[in-house]
């Protein structure tokens, strides 16, 4: 079976400063992982996905994430936080490309002016 | 814009009733569609999984008879909750898998969820 832990549920950094939202899976098989974002009362966005390759996945809004087999890590990565950043953050694992997605706990970033 | 739309959006309706949510791929033929469901502050949980023309399979613990899902063609699946209480009020949110044309690979892609409020 697959799990996700998603370590934090709730980070706060300020505007500017880096955000790091950690994220450990647990899978029998090479997985497949993923970093979505949720705004509120919306659903999900697509930030970054590790198939196979290049262990490090840049994304969209200048996030990136970093495939560590031996750790079993996928640590969503932005250098420079933005006041837009601030949202609810899901890391998710599949088994290959099923489709099919266990999720994290999630993990509540909020950007401080 | 979207390429998975789910309607209704928001929704309520009276206990006992059956409320149908709909999951549409707007410009790919989604072979597989998955249902999820989220409590507000929590994480989204895996409900179903749905192919078109087959039978639904259904996750541990959730009632296969009380959230019916048909996916009756390549572009959309139905779930309808039936006889609804208020404790099965929740967010509910679908996605889609497919290969869109100029996207390489077989990718997932999500609804925008709908709110279903039990009175």
């Amino acid at each position: 079976a697959q799990s996700v832990t998603q370590l934090g549920s709730h980070v706060s950094v300020s505007e500017g400063a880096l955000v790091l939202l950690r994220c450990n899976y647990s899978s029998s098989v090479p997985p497949y992982l993923f970093w979505y974002v949720q705004y509120p009362n919306q659903g999900l966005q697509l930030l970054l996905k590790y198939t196979t390759g290049a262990t490090l996945v840049k994304g969209i809004n200048g996030f990136e994430a970093e495939f560590k087999k031996s750790e079993t890590s996928f640590h969503l990565t932005k250098p420079s936080a933005h006041m837009s950043d601030a949202a609810e953050y899901f890391c998710a694992v599949s088994e290959g490309n099923t489709g099919k997605l266990i999720f994290g706990q999630g993990t509540t970033l909020q950007v401080k002016p | 814009g979207a390429v998975v739309s789910q309607h209704p959006s928001r929704v309520i309706c009276k206990s006992g009733t059956s409320v149908k949510i709909e999951c549409r791929s707007l410009d790919f033929q989604a072979t597989t569609m998955f249902w999820y469901r989220q409590f507000p502050k929590q994480s989204l949980m895996l409900m179903a999984t749905s192919n078109e023309g087959s039978k639904a399979t259904y996750e541990q613990g959730v009632e296969k008879d009380k959230f019916l899902i048909n996916h009756a063609s390549l572009t959309l699946s139905t779930l309808t909750v039936t006889s609804a209480h208020p404790e099965d009020s929740s967010f509910y949110i679908c996605s889609a898998r497919g290969f869109r044309r100029d996207v390489s690979g077989n990718t997932i892609y999500f609804g925008e969820g709908s709110w279903l409020t039990v009175v």
